[in-house]
Order: C-alpha cells, then structure tokens, then sequence
C-alpha cells in the first residue's frame, strides 16, 4: 500500500464550484498534516496545516481522521486562480515529509 | 519575506558527469531537505541535513548523490555521474527549529542526456 494516496484527479470545475479532495496515509504513526499546492513546473507551496480538530482558512477547510487515517481539503466558491496539483503531505515525528501523488484541479470560466 | 534560493535554475550535462546543485536556505533555518520530481510524478525525499550531517536519507539517495554545507549559507547537492534517470526538478526547503513548516526553493531542473 502507497504511503499516501490522494484522488487520482483531475477535477474540472466551474468557477464558484465547491470541491473537495480526499487523501489517506498508511503509516499509523503519522503526526504532522498539511496541503500544499504546485502550479506547473513551480515548487511546493504551503496552503495549510491540517490539526485533529480542523481549521478553516477563508474558502479553504481542512479536516483529519485519525482513526480512518483520511485527510480532507474542502475549496469553497473556487476561483480560477485556484487552478493547480493539491499535494496532501504526511510527516511521523523524526521522520521525513511524504508527499502524495498530487491531485489536478482545473478551474473553468 | 525571505526565501530559499536555487541555482541554476536549469543544467543541461552529459550522462556520467558531475553535476553540483546549490541552494541557499532561509538564514536562521536550521533543517534543509532536497527532493526530487520526476516530470509528470510525485515530489520525492531524498535527504534531511541537521547540524551539519545527514539525518535521514531515503533509497534513492544511493552512493552516487552527496550532500555538503561548505560555509554558512550553501547548501548543496553533488550526483558524481548522471544517468539519464536522474532528469528531474530538483526542489531545496529548509525549516527552523521546531517547527514542520517548509520553505521550498523554486527547483533546479537537470537535464541529463
């Protein structure tokens, strides 16, 4: 089983769209959560940290299940500017960062 | 806002030559990381640096690739002889003391024919 695993995308959506991406990991010992995002051939960009009891930035919603090991990402009223690879990444303590695969949103007019 | 900062910002070289990456990380960051990302795939670790040596290193980080802190701000990342598959963006991050938060660079992308 993959570390972590993300929706394997892409997501097409109107503008004002909510939508939301689903993200598991595998390794129970997990302690650190976070959603980044990538806009094409650019580095990794932070976009939020995910705690156990969910925190909420402007349109953006982040939700953790520590007992089903699920990581969620919920974008309210989407933006074209939101167009890019939401990367949902996992850290143990000690350990290093593991990112997953990515998952595409394209965001239409 | 300080960042972390990559050069070249694109290398083209010869399968079996030695290619150096540099990155300068965020000043008063204390842990530097590189990853890798093939095109088209994952962003994949490759190695931590704390207090001027390795702390973790994933199986991709084989004999060929080393790390070096050569003065107090370069960071760098040494593959003796490329192979074809060693292509990718090349992305530095560095975090402070006690705290998960990276500070990724904007990449070097190697080209190696």
């Amino acid at each position: 089983r993959k570390e972590v695993e993300q929706d394997p995308g892409p997501f097409n959506v109107p503008e004002g769209a909510t939508v939301a991406f689903n993200c598991t990991y595998s390794n129970s010992a997990s302690q650190s959560f976070f959603w980044y995002r990538q806009d094409c051939r650019k580095e990794p960009k932070l976009l939020m940290s995910v705690y156990s009891s969910g925190n909420e930035d402007g349109r953006f919603t982040a939700q953790l299940n520590r007992a089903s090991q699920y990581i969620s990402l919920l974008i309210r009223d989407s933006k074209l500017s939101d167009s890019a690879t939401y990367l949902c990444v996992v850290r143990s303590r000690g350990q290093n960062f593991v990112f997953g695969p990515g998952t595409r949103l394209s965001v239409l007019p | 806002e300080p960042e972390v900062t990559q050069t070249p910002s694109h290398q083209v070289t010869q399968m079996g030559q030695e290619v150096i990456l540099r990155c300068v990380p965020i000043s008063n960051h204390l842990y530097f990381y590189w990853y890798r990302q093939i095109l088209g795939q994952k962003v994949e670790f490759l190695v931590s640096f704390y207090n001027n040596e390795i702390s973790e290193k994933s199986e991709i980080f084989d004999d060929q690739f080393s790390v070096e802190r050569p003065d107090g701000s370069n960071f760098t990342l040494k593959i003796r002889s490329t192979k074809l598959e060693d292509s990718a963006m090349y992305f530095c991050a560095s975090t402070e003391e006690n705290t998960d938060t990276q500070y990724f660079g904007p990449g070097t992308r190697l080209t190696v024919l």
